[in-house]
């Protein structure tokens, strides 16, 4: 029932094209900026993305983040094995006032 | 560098109150907001709500209003989450979290379980 809605699983081959996507709504992902965060087991999570598409200071460039109107999407090239992890979307909510979260999708390095 | 570090974990009681603490260092504490963000056992990231430390503004999510305060003491850089009425689905690993733009930093993480 999370208010973005993301696919609960995903998973490819090393060294495949990897997409996750995130899907909003005209009061959060249309007017605001997507961040996505990478979750290891056991760990806080990871800011990969900001801004829809701007990779933080030692993020690879394997990872990349778009948006188009209402949705954003993750995508991940040359999949690697430690990319196996949980990864969230999230965006300001303007009717609620506050942040909200995808559900999280996690991704498998088959 | 910047840390950030909470409080331990905590055990309660059905009905009590829990109350976490949030150490940041390496970052002007009062220029950014201090996030809560909390995530049971197998499940998602929600979100709490946020504390500005320099105004003491709040805004808290719907799902928590009535049972959390935030507040923060800029004279030693700590924010503070409380949460009251513990239920068992309250269960869950509490983050604190000052994030803008390229900065993400995140606590540790304190479990927090009720249990009767």
């Amino acid at each position: 029932q999370s208010v973005l809605t993301q696919p609960p699983s995903a998973s490819g081959t090393p060294g495949q094209r990897v997409t996750v996507s995130c899907s909003g709504s005209s009061s959060n992902i249309g007017p605001n900026t997507v961040n996505w965060y990478q979750q290891l087991p056991g760990t806080a999570p990871k800011l990969l993305i900001y801004n829809n598409n701007q990779r933080p200071s030692g993020v690879p460039d394997r990872f990349s983040g778009s948006k188009s109107g209402t949705s954003a999407s993750l995508a991940i090239s040359g999949l690697q094995s430690e990319d196996e992890a949980d990864y969230y979307c999230a965006a300001w909510d303007d009717s609620l006032k506050g942040w909200v979260f995808g559900g999280g999708t996690k991704l498998t390095a088959l | 560098q910047v840390q950030v570090v909470q409080s331990g974990a905590e055990v309660k009681k059905p009905g009590a109150s829990m109350k976490v603490s949030c150490k940041a260092s390496g970052y002007t504490f009062t220029d950014y907001h201090l996030h809560w963000v909390r995530q049971a056992p197998g499940q998602g990231l929600e979100w709490m709500g946020r504390i500005h430390p320099n105004s003491g503004a709040t805004n808290y999510a719907q799902n928590f209003q009535g049972r959390v305060t935030m507040t923060r003491d800029t004279s030693i850089n700590t924010a503070y989450m409380e949460l009251s009425r513990l239920r068992s689905a309250d269960t869950a690993v509490y983050y604190c979290a000052s994030w803008g733009g390229s900065r993400s930093y995140w606590g540790q993480g304190t479990l927090v379980t009720v249990s009767s």
